[in-house]
């Protein structure tokens, strides 16, 4: 069945540090999407990255880098030197394409806490 | 662009009560979904749709109803309010590339209670 978990609820941090929050995912699927979604506290969703079953290259952008590990089944996200405006809550999303059923299914998020 | 639109912002209904949530997006996206978020819970699917006429559960599916006539439009019906349904509601949608879908687009929000 398709799953998505998001293990930290919550993590902080001093600004400058690193940080990295983790997504594990399950399908049966051999084709499947992975996103990573940032939320700050005005409410609103914002896309961050997409990546396909296929493509376990790593991708930085900026501050910003994500690691694919099929063999592991992980997704993770890491911030390089945290800033306050990071503060957000970072939710973890799968697609699974196969199927069918296209269904976009979420992690719980983690709430990532920045201080000054 | 509109992109993703989803009304009302703001709602207080009474047990019993019914309501629609209207979402509507201009992008010609195939996929239509509905989330609701509740503390600690992450968002959680209520019903979606990859098309005119066809819809489908999501994973909290139970007092809630859905139809898509046409690609623009996904409204999400309460039938009976609960306390329980008493969250903040997202409609989101998504376009169809590389035989997956692209990133979700969603709406601003729907912040629900039921009182």
């Amino acid at each position: 069945a398709q799953k998505v978990t998001q293990a930290q609820t919550e993590i902080s941090v001093v600004e400058k540090e690193d940080v990295t929050l983790d997504c594990v995912y399950e399908t049966r699927d051999t084709t499947y999407y992975l996103f990573w979604y940032k939320q700050p506290p005005s409410g609103e969703l914002v896309f961050l990255i997409r990546r396909n079953s296929f493509d376990e290259q790593n991708e930085i952008s900026g501050r910003y880098s994500w690691n694919f590990q099929k063999s592991t089944s992980s997704f993770n996200f890491t911030i390089t030197a945290s800033q306050v405006v990071d503060s957000a809550v970072y939710f973890c999303a799968l697609s699974e394409a196969d199927s069918g059923t296209y269904k976009y299914i979420f992690g719980t998020g983690t709430r990532l806490k920045v201080l000054a | 662009n509109a992109g993703v639109t989803q009304t009302p912002k703001f709602q207080v209904l009474k047990t019993g009560q019914s309501m629609t949530l209207q979402c509507a997006q201009d992008m010609n996206h195939e996929y239509m979904s509905w989330y609701r978020q509740d503390p600690g819970m992450g968002l959680r699917l209520i019903h979606y749709s990859v098309g005119a006429g066809i819809t489908d559960q999501g994973e909290v599916p139970n007092g809630y109803n859905v139809s898509r006539s046409t690609t623009e439009d996904f409204p999400l019906r309460l039938l009976s309010a609960a306390p329980s349904q008493t969250s903040v509601y997202f409609c989101a949608s998504s376009s169809l590339r590389d035989r997956g879908y692209t990133e979700a687009f969603f709406g601003q929000g729907t912040r629900l209670t039921v009182v």
